[in-house]
């Protein structure tokens, strides 16, 4: 079945970097997007970017442009994304999801989702 | 940039329905889904391109997309369906979440 398998649960100190793997399983790597969400405790899915495997590709939430990196490994079907200079507001637990996408549709108007969702893995940034 | 909004809370009682909404200026020029989260989980399409259920999904699950309003409606609501849903919509390559409604079935 189509997974994608998180890494384990980080702790970081202020103005460290952190870099979580996101193992795809169950279809193929190369042909879809992935996106990174994250989550505060108690707040909303707040989405950081995304990354295409095949082309390399990336876009980004502008609140986290210059500070986040995503990368993949495609024989190892894993991708991975990379915060740095990370403050305690950047606790959170962070999702990877396979991007969905439909560029042919009744509205002529290209539709995205994230139809696969990670575990989650929880990153603590504090001193 | 875009942006999309849904209330905060909405409560409705076991064998009604809910209804919840996602607002975006020309919203229903785009495409609209939905994502339910229970807690300590990770989120689960629900409705997909305004209207679509995945597989797996009840049939008490429907979406719609017109105008500034795309709307979650959750035909006689069972305690299970007590959770965060969110909207999301695409704009100039970007992913746009709706700040999440909690469903509350008492």
């Amino acid at each position: 079945q189509v997974q994608l398998v998180q890494s384990g649960a980080e702790v970081k100190n202020p103005g460290a970097s952190v870099k979580v793997s996101c193992k795809a399983s169950g279809y193929t790597f190369s042909s879809y997007d992935v996106n990174w969400v994250r989550q505060a405790t108690g707040q909303g899915l707040e989405w950081m970017g995304w990354m295409n495997p095949n082309s390399g590709n990336m876009g980004f939430a502008q609140k986290f442009q210059g500070r986040v990196n995503m990368i993949r490994d495609t024989p190892t079907s894993t991708a991975y994304m990379e915060l740095s200079s990370l403050r305690p507001e950047d606790t959170a637990v962070y999702y990877c999801a396979r991007g969905r996408a439909i560029t042919v549709t009744p509205k002529q108007y290209y539709y995205y989702d994230l139809d696969v969702w990670g575990q989650g893995t929880t990153v603590t940034v504090s001193s | 940039s875009y942006e999309v909004t849904q209330p905060p809370s909405v409560s409705v009682s076991p064998g009604q329905t809910a209804s919840i909404t996602c607002s975006g200026d020309k919203l229903g020029d785009k495409y609209a889904c939905w994502y339910q989260q229970k807690p300590g989980q990770s989120p689960v399409l629900v409705i997909y391109q305004d209207n679509k259920r995945p597989s797996g999904i009840p049939e008490r699950f429907s979406g719609s997309n017109s105008g500034n309003t795309a709307t979650l409606t959750i035909s006689g609501t069972q305690a299970m369906d007590e959770a965060d849903y969110y909207c999301q919509a695409w704009d100039s390559s970007t992913v746009i979440f709706g700040g999440g409604t909690k469903l509350t079935v008492l």
